[in-house]
């Protein structure tokens, strides 16, 4: 059971380039996260959906779009990229049918550098 | 919104029990969670409590809830220098789930 998988692990990027970044999940679950995580500043929600076709936006999202085609992929996009936006990322999923145990499992992180 | 607070720093002995302590500010708040984060890692869940429990045991882990004052506090008893890593506090409300986080506390174990 892979659980939550982030690709890729690291990148770095020339300001003004553009990337995806892919998160998929094999534990079935609704909802998807993406969170930046700056020294000092913990987790900041970029965007998040609640189901296959929907998003919403997060704490901090501007600069980013995101896609959820499908129930198991959640894409983080940066169409233009600034060096403020150098930060580790990470991907969560959470299940919301479960009533008892709803806890958000983590991917292993994307260090972005923008340059 | 939810707002969740907590210290940055903790040093302790090994040996010593540790309590790192958070604060968040909405009473909603129905699940909250204490996740464990070791270098170059991402988050992983160490334990949660429902807002209609006070105490939660588990091994050297004692998470405690002052739902009045909007409290949780996380003790490790008989820190090791294993348990170096950051801790954050998160909360969810009820009718959301999604967790919002802290700034995360940094526990040093000293030998």
């Amino acid at each position: 059971n892979a659980g939550v998988t982030q690709t890729p692990k690291f990148r770095v990027l020339k300001t003004g380039q553009s990337m995806t970044l892919l998160c998929a999940q094999d534990m079935n679950h609704e909802y998807m996260y993406w969170y930046r995580q700056d020294p000092g500043m913990g987790l900041r929600l970029i965007h998040y959906s609640v189901g296959e076709g929907t998003t919403a936006k997060g704490e901090v999202p501007d600069g980013y779009n995101v896609s959820r085609l499908k129930k198991q992929n959640f894409l983080l996009g940066l169409e233009s990229a600034a060096p403020s936006q150098t930060s580790v990322y990470f991907c969560a999923s959470s299940s919301q049918l479960a009533r008892v145990r709803t806890e958000a499992f983590f991917g292993q992180g994307t260090r972005l550098t923008v340059v | 919104g939810e707002d969740v607070e907590q210290s940055l720093f903790l040093s302790v002995r090994e040996g010593d029990s540790s309590v790192i302590n958070c604060t968040y500010t909405d009473s909603s708040s129905t699940y909250l969670y204490w996740y464990k984060q070791e270098p170059g890692a991402g988050l992983q869940l160490l334990t949660y409590i429902f807002s209609n429990m006070d105490m939660k045991q588990d091994q050297r882990l004692t998470v405690l809830l002052n739902k009045k004052d909007k409290h949780l506090s996380l003790r490790i008893a008989d820190t090791q220098t294993g348990d170096s890593a950051i801790y954050f506090c998160a909360a969810a409300e009820g009718g959301s789930y999604i967790p919002t986080f802290g700034r995360g506390t940094s526990l040093i174990v000293h030998p």
